[in-house]
């Protein structure tokens, strides 16, 4: 079954403990990218990548990192989580061009203290 | 300045009935692509509809269907016949390129409520 899988789905943690959020795609996807939800703000895109390492920043990347070392996987890295990163994350992953539509995970809902 | 707006927070129809959610994008490039995705309350994302720039006819997918006015810039999502179903979060998006390559950005979304 084509889908893309995020882990953890939900997560509470502290203040400066770094996080890992997971994603996968098994459908050979070169696009991938990660979206914050907040109400009220609709998605927005932290990073996204085109394909194996290369990543670019999207509109709110400030306190986020990235890596696409291999096609299927693209990791959401939090150094030092902070409580205004509390809040949905979305993976989500495309063919490379401009008419596909996105394939999203279910959803990660973080929380910090 | 905001590049996909949805003026609607929130709109109520009847079952059966036919409902149009707003979408007005901005962009200076010729070629993008506009999509409507859905959002349950169940939480995932469920792609419904797509527009590209170049496309004559307006997109069509079953009761889903999209009002393009390029000149004009909307893409509005009209859903025919509403079910209870049908109550969700809708989100309008837009694809463009960009230095990097393309970019995904969504409106802040209207919230449907069918009512019975």
């Amino acid at each position: 079954e084509a889908q893309v899988t995020q882990n953890p789905r939900y997560l509470i943690t502290v203040t400066g403990k770094k996080l890992t959020v997971t994603c996968s795609q098994n459908m050979n996807h070169e696009y991938m990218s990660w979206y914050r939800q907040d109400p009220g703000l609709g998605l927005r895109q932290i990073y996204y990548s085109m394909n194996v390492e290369v990543t670019d920043k999207g509109d709110v990347p400030e306190g986020y990192k990235v890596s696409r070392k291999e096609k299927r996987n693209f990791p959401l890295i939090l150094e030092s989580p902070s409580p205004n990163q509390t809040s949905l994350y979305f993976c989500a992953s495309s063919l490379g061009r401009n008419t596909g539509e996105l394939f999203f995970g279910e959803g990660s809902r973080l929380t910090v203290l | 300045a905001q590049k996909i707006t949805q003026t609607q927070p929130g709109m109520f129809v009847q079952e059966k009935e036919a409902v149009t959610l707003d979408c007005t994008y901005d962009t200076s490039d010729q070629s993008y692509g506009l999509f409507w995705y859905k959002q349950p309350s169940s939480g995932e994302m469920i792609f419904l509809i797509y527009q590209g720039s170049y496309d004559e006819q307006n997109a069509t997918e079953g009761r889903y269907s999209l009002n393009f006015q390029k000149a004009r810039k909307s893409a509005n999502l009209v859903i025919s016949a509403s079910q209870l179903g049908d109550s969700a979060m809708y989100f309008c998006a837009m694809r463009e390129r960009n230095t990097g390559g393309f970019k995904t950005i969504f409106g802040a979304g209207t919230r449907l409520f069918v009512k019975a």
